[in-house]
């Protein structure tokens, strides 16, 4: 059964340095999304992307973040200087269409991000 | 903007026992109500969603009622067993929106 996947799993870096998260979402697949997973916190939206441009985003996306589909098959997100409050997992996500009723989301792995 | 809760926190059963966990949002406009499972250091994944257009729907030892009027919704694990312990997120989503809303989580756990 084919998986979203995520690149690397965990990822330590220093505070203002840049990081990028990378994903392959699953192949037929045309919606992409980023959530994050503060430790011990709920799982929040941050962004939603469709047809190479962001279809919405939260309030937690920033001028910090940024994404992009740079080919066929990956999904990235751009964290142009992380702050200590960065640090959480990120998901990435990715559904078949936008029906009528919202489709299955399927998550992948998640990247453990510690920023320093 | 939507809100979703989840209640109890920490569920603890007996091995065969049910389970029952209960969402609440607060968007009258919500449609999509996944459940997901989360084991330790594993992703999330759907184990039942359910639609507003229906009222309950079941796959095997896994149920979920929705009450649109009350705007809650509900998982029911019957029969539980130990592989069930886990972190379980509900979460709901906007007509017309892609944007899922998740719950804090419910960690079950089955005690052999």
């Amino acid at each position: 059964e084919p998986e979203v996947t995520q690149t690397p799993s965990h990822q330590v870096t220093q505070m203002g340095q840049e990081v990028i998260l990378r994903c392959v979402p699953i192949s037929n697949h045309l919606y992409f999304y980023w959530y994050r997973q503060i430790l011990g916190q709920k799982v929040e939206f941050l962004v939603s992307f469709y047809n190479n441009e962001i279809s919405e985003k939260s309030e937690i996306f920033d001028d910090q973040f940024s994404v992009e589909r740079p080919d066929g098959s990956n999904f990235t997100l751009k964290i142009r200087s992380t702050k200590l409050e960065d640090s959480a997992m990120y998901f990435c996500a990715s559904s078949e269409n936008l029906g009528p009723a919202t489709e299955t989301q399927y998550f992948g792995p998640g990247t453990r991000l510690l920023v320093l | 903007g939507e809100n979703v809760e989840q209640h109890p926190s920490t569920l603890s059963v007996q091995e065969g026992d049910s389970a029952v966990i209960k969402c609440t949002y607060s968007d009258s406009a919500s449609n999509y109500f996944p459940w997901y499972k989360q084991e330790l250091g594993k992703r999330p994944q759907l184990i039942i969603d359910i639609r507003s257009n229906v009222g309950e729907k079941k796959d095997q030892r896994i149920a979920v009622t929705l009450n649109k009027t009350a705007k809650h919704f509900s998982l029911h694990i019957t029969e539980t067993q130990p592989e069930d312990s886990a972190v379980y997120f509900c979460a709901a989503s906007i007509r017309g929106n892609n944007r899922l809303a998740f719950g804090k989580g419910n960690q079950v756990v089955v005690i052999p």
